[in-house]
């Protein structure tokens, strides 16, 4: 059963950081790229950040870029976001998910996501 | 960059009656339209991708339609779990994921 576990959210200040974790588990981790989504409070969807499977690619949105590092470390089977600069717009429950593998250049989604994980930006 | 523009933005029913929630994209993304739902406190799960293949595990009820740029889930009767917020999600180039807006159904 694959199971997406992200941890590592909470309360921060704006300019601050905050690293999360996603530990991955029931499936060959190193295979698959990943990805991060978040959720502000009452709002919709924003893809944040991905990463292919060996790590070498990553991707970000332009609300992001700059501020925040996606890496992973394969022999851990976990999946990090780094955050830094944060602004009060961060605010929101940030979600590890996983691509499958027959994703393409214009056609790939998320068939397996974490329960999520809370970050607050305030002062 | 794609838009995903969803309607209505909240469709009121009664379970056993059919949903048909729409997802427009300002461009044609070929049959490449993924759906979500989303219940309340709860990750998103995938229901359907390449506009009309059931994810494992996702009940007959649910369907996807569309191609080009007018996409349809339908809910076929209802259930009381279906009541939730949908997302249709798209990407292209590598790095420009979309999703739109969400569709609330609620029961009426």
């Amino acid at each position: 059963e694959v199971q997406l576990l992200e941890s590592g959210g909470g309360l921060v200040q704006p300019g601050g950081s905050l690293r999360l974790s996603c530990a991955a588990s029931g499936f060959t981790f190193s295979t698959y790229a990943m990805g991060w989504v978040r959720q502000a409070p009452g709002k919709g969807l924003e893809w944040v950040s991905g990463i292919r499977d060996s790590g070498t690619t990553t991707t970000y949105a332009d609300s992001v870029r700059g501020r925040i590092t996606i890496s992973r470390d394969n022999s851990k089977n976990t999946l990090y976001l780094q955050m830094n600069t944060l602004r009060v717009e961060d605010t929101a429950v940030y979600y590890c998910a996983k691509e499958p593998q027959y994703c393409t250049r214009n056609n790939c989604f998320f068939d397996f996501w974490g329960q999520g994980t809370l970050v607050t930006v305030s002062s | 960059e794609i838009v995903l523009t969803q309607s209505p933005a909240t469709l009121s029913l009664s379970p056993g009656e059919r949903a048909t929630l729409s997802c427009r994209a300002s461009q044609s993304v070929s049959s490449y339209l993924a759906w979500y739902q989303q219940k309340p406190g709860q990750a998103p799960r995938l229901l359907i991708y390449d506009a009309s293949n059931r994810a494992t595990g996702i009940p007959g009820r649910f369907s996807g339609s569309g191609s080009g740029t007018d996409f349809t889930l339908t809910i076929s009767s209802l259930e009381p779990e279906d009541f939730a917020v949908y997302y249709c999600q798209q990407r292209s180039n590598w790095d420009t994921w979309t999703f739109g807006q969400g569709t609330k159904v609620e029961i009426k």
